[in-house]
C-alpha cells in the first residue's frame, strides 16, 4: 500500500506564475488536508477536503489560493499569481473515513521557492 | 497566538539522557497527536491521545494525555542520536480538522 504521494517534490516559480501542487491519498482513503510549513515552524491547517467537497477551508488564504479533490485524480492546491511570501513546504495529508481527522498520513511534501 | 504551545523550542542534549517536552493549551482536545518530522520529509504519526490521563509507551518514548485532556507530554528516555528530529504535537476539537503546535526541535549529540 503505496503512502501519500505529493508531487513535484520541489517546485520553482517566478513571481505572478501558477503553482499546482498535487497529492494522492493512500489507498481507500477519502479525506485529504493541506498544511503550509515555513521554515522552522510547524505545520498550519489551510483545507481540508473529501471528494468533490471541501469541508473546511478556514486556513485558506482569501484570495489566489485554491484547492480541490475531485471524483477522479489527485488532490490539487493551487496557487495563483505567487508571491516570494508563499515559498515555503506544503504538506498533504490523507485519512480513512472511520479515523478523520485524528489519524493523517503525511505525504513528504512539496517545497515551493518563488524567486 | 498558537492554540498549541510547544516548550522547548529548541532542545540539545547528549546521547543517554532523558528529556520531556511538553504541548499545552487552554483548550480540551477530543484527541491528541504527537508526531516527528525529520529535515526535508513529512511527519510521521508516532501516537495517538484519547482519554484524560491515558499514558502511551513506544520503546522508549512515554506520552501521557493530561487528566483534562488540554496538554500533553512526551518523555524520551536514554536517548539516542536517530532521536534527533522535529517533535510535533496535534490537537483534534471534534471538528472537522487538526491544528498543530509549532514543535519542538531535538538534537541528540553522540
Amino acid at each position: 500500500n503505496a503512502g501519500v504521494m505529493q508531487n513535484p517534490r520541489h517546485l520553482v516559480r517566478r513571481r505572478g506564475q501558477e503553482a499546482r501542487l498535487r497529492c494522492s491519498p493512500m489507498k481507500g482513503h477519502s479525506h485529504v488536508y493541506w498544511y503550509r510549513q515555513l521554515p522552522e515552524e510547524g505545520l498550519k491547517f489551510m483545507v481540508y477536503l473529501q471528494k468533490e467537497n471541501i469541508i473546511d477551508e478556514s486556513g485558506m488564504p482569501k484570495e489566489r489560493f485554491s484547492a480541490e479533490f475531485p471524483k477522479e485524480g489527485p488532490s490539487i492546491l493551487r496557487i495563483q499569481q505567487v508571491v516570494r511570501g508563499d515559498s515555503a513546504a506544503y504538506f498533504c495529508a490523507s485519512s480513512p473515513p472511520d479515523r478523520a481527522p485524528e489519524t493523517q498520513y503525511f505525504g513528504p511534501g512539496t517545497r515551493l521557492l518563488v524567486l | 497566538t498558537q492554540l498549541l504551545e510547544q516548550s522547548p523550542q529548541f532542545l540539545s542534549i547528549q546521547e543517554g539522557e532523558n528529556l520531556t517536552v511538553y504541548c499545552n493549551s487552554s483548550s480540551v482536545f477530543s484527541s491528541l497527536q504527537w508526531y516527528r518530522q525529520e529535515p526535508g520529509e513529512g511527519p510521521v504519526l508516532l501516537v495517538t491521545v484519547v482519554t484524560g490521563g491515558e499514558v502511551k509507551k513506544l520503546k522508549r518514548l512515554t506520552f501521557q494525555f493530561g487528566d483534562a485532556r488540554k496538554d500533553s507530554s512526551l518523555h524520551i528516555t536514554a536517548a539516542q542520536p536517530g532521536d534527533t528530529g522535529l517533535y510535533l504535537c496535534a490537537g483534534d476539537k471534534n471538528n472537522n480538522d487538526m491544528r498543530f503546535g509549532a514543535g519542538t526541535r531535538l538534537t541528540v549529540k553522540p
